[in-house]
C-alpha cells in the first residue's frame, strides 16, 4: 500500500515566521502536488513537482521534490495570516490514481 | 476557470435513507473521482470513473455506488445510509492525461442521524 505522511500534522506559529512541512513515502511518485484546503472549501492546486531535485518557488513559498521523487517539502518564508489552511501534498502513481497525505493544519497568529 | 459544483453544501439525512450526493463539472474532464475526507485520514477514493458509463472502486467503495450517465454529471449514492457514513464529501476531475492534478469541488458535509 502506498503511503504518504506528512508532518507536521498541526502546526501554529506567529506571523513572521518561517515554517516547513514534510511529505514523505517509501514509494517513488512520477509527479506531486501540493494543495491548500480553506475551511468549507474544496482542496486547491498549488504547484505540481515532476523532476527529482525539482524546486518551484511560489511568491513566499518555496516547493522541493526529492531526488529519489519519494518525498517533497513545502517551505513558507515569514508566515502570514492569509497561509492559515490545510496543506495537502498528493503522489500521483503513473496512472489515474492520486495518493493524498492527511494534511498539515497551519494556524498563522496576528 | 474550471469549476466543478457539487450540489449541497450541507446534508443532514437518517440512517437507512438512500442518500444522492451530485457533481457537475463544466471542463470537459474525462476523469471524475468522489473522495470522503475525515480528520486525520486525509482523503480517501471512494469510486473514480474515466468515461461515461465506466467506473473504478476505490480504495473504501463499501456501502457507496455511483452513476456517470453523462460526462459532465458524478453521482454517488449511499444506498442505506449508516452514521459511519458522516463526512465531508469531496468531488475532483481531471484530464485525461495521467498524472495531472484534480479540481475539487467545494464538499458537502454530510451528516447522519
Amino acid at each position: 500500500t502506498q503511503l504518504l505522511e506528512q508532518s507536521p500534522q498541526f502546526l501554529s506559529i506567529q506571523e513572521g515566521e518561517n515554517l516547513t512541512v514534510y511529505c514523505n513515502s517509501s514509494s517513488v511518485f512520477s509527479s506531486l502536488q501540493w494543495y491548500r484546503q480553506e475551511p468549507g472549501e474544496g482542496p486547491v492546486l498549488l504547484v505540481t513537482v515532476v523532476t527529482g531535485g525539482e524546486v518551484k518557488k511560489l511568491k513566499r513559498l518555496t516547493f522541493q521534490f526529492g531526488d529519489a521523487r519519494k518525498d517533497s517539502s513545502l517551505h513558507i518564508t515569514a508566515a502570514q495570516p492569509g497561509d492559515t489552511g490545510l496543506y495537502l501534498c498528493a503522489g500521483a502513481t503513473g496512472g489515474f490514481k492520486t495518493i493524498f497525505g492527511a494534511g498539515t493544519r497551519l494556524f498563522v497568529k496576528a | 476557470d474550471v469549476k466543478v459544483t457539487q450540489s449541497s453544501r450541507y446534508l443532514v439525512k437518517r440512517t437507512g435513507e438512500k442518500v444522492f450526493l451530485e457533481c457537475v463539472q463544466d471542463m470537459d474532464h474525462e476523469n471524475m473521482f468522489w473522495y470522503r475526507q475525515d480528520p486525520g485520514l486525509g482523503l480517501r477514493l471512494i469510486y473514480f470513473s474515466y468515461d461515461v458509463k465506466m467506473k473504478e472502486k476505490g480504495d473504501i467503495p463499501e456501502g457507496y455506488s455511483v452513476s456517470r450517465e453523462k460526462k459532465e454529471r458524478f453521482s454517488l449514492i449511499l444506498e442505506s445510509a449508516s452514521t459511519n457514513q458522516t463526512s465531508m464529501y469531496l468531488c475532483a476531475t481531471s484530464d485525461i492525461r495521467v498524472d495531472q492534478p484534480q479540481h475539487f469541488g467545494d464538499g458537502t458535509r454530510l451528516s447522519i442521524l
